[in-house]
């Protein structure tokens, strides 16, 4: 069974802070997702990433998928309190499941 | 064009009741998935399906649950005799026909099950 770990679970920081959450596996994934999730709505894509060492830009997150496909980050620069939410790591197992970590939960504070 | 719509938001039955979730998926996609959320995890896939056909049930407990995707109409996602442990968040997917069926997925805002 393929598993994905997300660290850390929680992380409160100040506006302006820089911050990186991290999506480990033992398992080699053919790509992996990264949603943000608000409270009381549904998860929302915020990038795929498919081929070892990709980097990915979205206005101040960074995504990076390992060179083995089988880790991803995703980093935030310069916090803001709209950045608050769920960020959910993802991945296709072998079939058509999509594979979700157990989230980081984020708080901003101003 | 709409998103994914998911209907009721919320819905509180007591034990032993029914609960059915209903969603309708993006206007030209025919691939639609369920997922269970419970608090502070992610989410768990459940069951996939295309028009009229269950693709994958795994992830979805064999006794009580069942889900149906009609030639017409919403998606319906069926909980019978309803415990506490079915408290959860129950979101629904859809996705545009892709041949592997790994198209991306759009996700609905989720009913809110509670179970007294």
């Amino acid at each position: 069974t393929q598993l994905l770990e997300q660290s850390p679970q929680f992380l409160s920081i100040q506006e302006g802070e820089n911050l990186t959450v991290y999506c480990n596996s033992s398992s080699v994934f053919s790509s992996l997702q990264w949603y943000r999730q608000e409270p009381g709505e549904g998860p929302v894509l915020l990038v795929t990433v498919v081929t070892g060492g990709e980097v990915k830009k979205l206005k101040r997150l960074t995504f990076q998928f390992g060179d083995a496909r089988k880790d991803s980050s995703l980093h935030i620069t310069a916090a803001q309190p709209g950045d608050t939410g769920l960020y959910l790591c993802a991945g296709w197992d072998s079939s058509y499941k999509l594979i979700f970590g157990s989230g980081t939960r984020l708080l901003v504070r101003p | 064009n709409a998103g994914v719509m998911q209907n009721p938001r919320h819905l509180v039955r007591r034990r032993g009741q029914e609960a059915r979730l209903r969603c309708s998926p993006m206007k030209g996609h025919s691939h639609v998935y369920w997922y269970r959320q419970l608090p502070e995890e992610g989410l768990k896939f459940m069951v996939y399906l295309q028009k009229e056909n269950i693709i994958d049930e795994s992830g979805m407990p064999k006794e009580r649950f069942s889900a149906e995707f009609p030639k017409e109409g919403p998606s319906i996602l069926r909980i019978q005799q309803v415990v506490r442990g079915d408290s959860a968040a129950y979101f629904c997917a859809s996705s545009p026909p892709e041949v592997s069926g790994r198209g991306t997925q759009y996700f609905g805002p989720g009913t809110r099950l509670l179970v007294l």
